[in-house]
């Protein structure tokens, strides 16, 4: 059974960098073709997603967050990262890990729904 | 960007009843080249991550059951539970996957009446 769980520092100050991991089991990220993501949800509101990145390290992210946001991907630790830079009070979210679901048809691979979620980790942006 | 509209922003309905939900794009997800709606659904219950139901549109998720129904196609789809059950109580959301950034509708709420 497919497991993602996020782990990080769950206060960070104003201006420096969040740092968060998300650990898989239950599949190597190297051997599923598969991609996988971060989505954030601020306290009360709605869901957002950050990016996404494949096994081979390449990814795409979200323009209003493209210039402060790098994922990167550790195969050997089956794992894939965040890093946000120049943090204010407005990326205190629950943060999600998310593996995109897969459908292969006769005309290729589609993906982007995501299928499988970790529980989420808890980050204040606070002084 | 396309942006997703969600209706009603909450919604409570009797047990037994069915409920709708709806959801709007600001353009179409229908890719033409695969006839497929780039389309999902998720329920998300106090406390927990957002749960799969459905994605292209029309198409449960392993073990959900048979009383959520996805329909709709290019821009305006739905969201049908046929006879509410008291753990359906969730926000509902959607979320297009045709294009980049992965917007997702901004939430439903559906209670018991």
């Amino acid at each position: 059974q497919l497991q993602l769980q996020e782990s990080g520092p769950g206060l960070v100050k104003p201006s420096e960098t969040l740092s968060l991991t998300c650990t898989v089991s239950g599949a190597a990220i190297d051997n599923s073709y598969y991609y996988w993501g971060w989505i954030r949800q601020p306290p009360g509101k709605g869901l957002e997603w950050i990016g996404s990145i494949y096994y081979d390290g390449s990814s795409f992210f979200n323009p209003s967050l493209k210039s402060r946001i790098t994922i990167s991907v550790d195969t050997s630790k089956n794992q894939f990262s965040l890093m946000v830079t120049s943090v204010t009070a407005a990326d205190t979210a629950l943060y999600y890990c998310a593996r995109l679901g897969r459908t292969d048809t006769l005309l290729g691979y589609y993906f982007g729904y995501f299928d499988y979620w970790g529980l989420g980790t808890q980050v204040i942006i606070s002084s | 960007d396309i942006v997703m509209a969600q209706s009603p922003d909450s919604l409570a309905v009797s047990l037994g009843e069915r409920a709708t939900i709806n959801c709007k794009s600001s353009q179409t997800v229908l890719y033409s080249s695969n006839n497929k709606n780039f389309l999902a659904w998720y329920q998300q219950k106090p406390g927990q991550p957002p749960k799969l139901l459905i994605y292209w549109a029309s198409t449960r998720d392993s073990g959900v059951p048979d009383r959520f129904s996805g329909s709709g196609s290019g821009t305006d789809f739905t969201l049908t539970i046929s006879s509410l059950q008291a753990e359906d109580v969730a926000v509902y959301y959607c979320q297009q996957y045709y294009s980049t950034p992965y917007n997702f509708g901004q939430g439903t709420k559906l209670e018991i009446k």
